[in-house]
């Protein structure tokens, strides 16, 4: 089954304690993202990565990063997190970069920064 | 930059009643649209999409018209269902594509 898979899918941490957020797709894409949901806000990119090796900041990059060793995996590393990354984070791939391609997100991961 | 503008919700209606939730956009070029749907603790599903002007969108019986004129795509479905119960993001793809700019999303419920 095509998707795109997260995990964990629930964390709670505490501030400054480094975390990852792995994602992983199985439909051989190039292109891969991260976005976080924030009420009222709706979703924000964080970075997005064109293939492997090849990565670049979204709208809201600070406090993050990330890598692409590999086609399938494009994980989310909080180095030092803080509360107000508290929110509901989805990873999303599509075959190309192309303005009309679609993305398949994740099933998302809650994260709570105490 | 560009940008998405949907009405705010959260919007409830009566099961078989009409639905229109109404999107706007800002954008250089000739951006392609989207509709995505989020059902509750799943991640985004794409809905429907158009990519040129006067393009119409369809899907399990939602539809909406790219309208360069208006800036707009509004979505629409002729009788809601108590499933269709989700928010919806309207979103838009730069000439890039790298990016989809989402609109804040639309809270809907639909009651029996």
């Amino acid at each position: 089954e095509a998707q795109v898979t997260q995990n964990p899918r629930y964390l709670i941490t505490v501030t400054g304690k480094k975390l990852t957020v792995t994602c992983s797709q199985n439909m051989n894409h190039e292109y891969m993202s991260w976005y976080r949901q924030d009420p009222g806000l709706g979703l924000r990119q964080i970075y997005y990565s064109m293939n492997v090796e090849v990565t670049d900041k979204g709208d809201v990059p600070e406090g993050y990063k990330v890598s692409r060793k590999e086609k399938r995996n494009f994980p989310l590393i909080l180095e030092s997190p803080s509360p107000n990354q508290t929110s509901l984070y989805f990873c999303a791939s599509s075959l190309r970069e192309g303005r009309a391609n679609e993305q398949y997100f994740g099933p998302g991961t809650r994260l709570t920064v105490t | 930059g560009n940008s998405v503008t949907q009405m705010e919700g959260p919007v409830t209606l009566s099961e078989e009643a009409f639905l229109t939730i109404n999107c706007t956009y800002t954008a250089t070029g000739y951006p392609s649209l989207f509709w995505y749907v989020q059902y509750p603790g799943e991640g985004l599903q794409l809905l429907l999409k158009a990519t040129k002007a006067d393009d119409k969108g369809s899907n399990k019986g939602f539809e909406a018209t790219y309208r360069k004129e208006t800036t707009s795509f509004h979505l629409e479905k002729g009788s809601v269902q108590v499933s269709d119960s989700a928010v919806y993001f309207c979103a838009l793809s730069s000439n890039s594509g790298y990016a989809l700019n989402f609109g804040k999303g639309t809270s809907l419920l639909v009651t029996p």
